[in-house]
């Protein structure tokens, strides 16, 4: 099946700094979805960005929907060690009732 | 939020056996929920699509004789892996989706095919 395009695959940043990272696809999506998963653990929804160009906080989590409806952004400002998993995006389109294509993830790992 | 419930969390099955997977939507009705499957480092990949009262849809190159799904109520989904064998070892996640249209995932099943 399809994968939308993370980069990067992984990282390893410390404390305090900010992390960004995006998803691209080859096809239009009509929502972005962001998602962290612990190890063992199913996804956790972080962000929902539902309109080319939305710009969506959660606490230290940014996200954007791009203007093509091809990608999405997230930032993470001054990452602390509970930042700690692997992050996914996922697309989905109306009507697909949250049907999901997700990303090939980012590992994020942070030190002290 | 809504909560997904998945049973068992692992699971250790010999070669050849068949193991069932339940999903459960705990606090909200689901008419569709959905299977992933996950392999170590990779993403999700989406095998099914499970309708309540009717038969799931099978993502290309899942095969449906080996993946059961039944969906008999609003609240339950289950994945049944047929003559199970080591290639199946995988985490399998399921997601429900909520009257507002938001999925909710499990906490996902660890199959070990022995």
């Amino acid at each position: 099946g399809q994968q939308l395009n993370q980069s990067p695959q992984s990282m390893f940043i410390q404390e305090g700094e900010d992390v960004s990272m995006n998803c691209t696809s080859s096809s239009i999506f009509n929502t972005w979805l962001w998602y962290k998963q612990d190890p063992g653990e199913g996804p956790v929804l972080l962000i929902a960005l539902y309109k080319a160009g939305e710009l969506t906080s959660n606490g230290r989590l940014t996200a954007q929907f791009g203007i093509t409806r091809k990608d999405s952004f997230l930032n993470i400002s001054a990452s602390i060690p509970s930042d700690v998993g692997i992050y996914f995006c996922a697309g989905a389109n109306t009507g697909t009732a949250s049907k999901l294509t997700f990303g090939t993830g980012t590992r994020l790992q942070v030190t002290l | 939020g809504a909560v997904v419930s998945q049973h068992p969390s692992w699971v250790i099955c010999k070669s050849g056996t068949s193991v069932k997977i339940e999903c459960r939507s705990l606090d909200f009705q689901a008419t569709t929920m959905f299977w992933y499957r996950q392999f170590p480092k990779q993403s999700l990949m989406l095998m099914a699509t499970s309708n309540e009262g009717s038969k799931a849809t099978y993502e290309q190159g899942v095969e449906k004789d080996k993946f059961l799904i039944n969906h008999a109520s609003l609240t339950l989904s289950t994945l049944t892996v047929t003559s199970a064998h080591p290639e199946d070892s995988s985490f399998y996640i399921c997601s429900a989706v909520s009257p507002g249209f938001e999925a909710f995932f499990g906490q996902g099943t660890r199959l070990t095919v022995v």
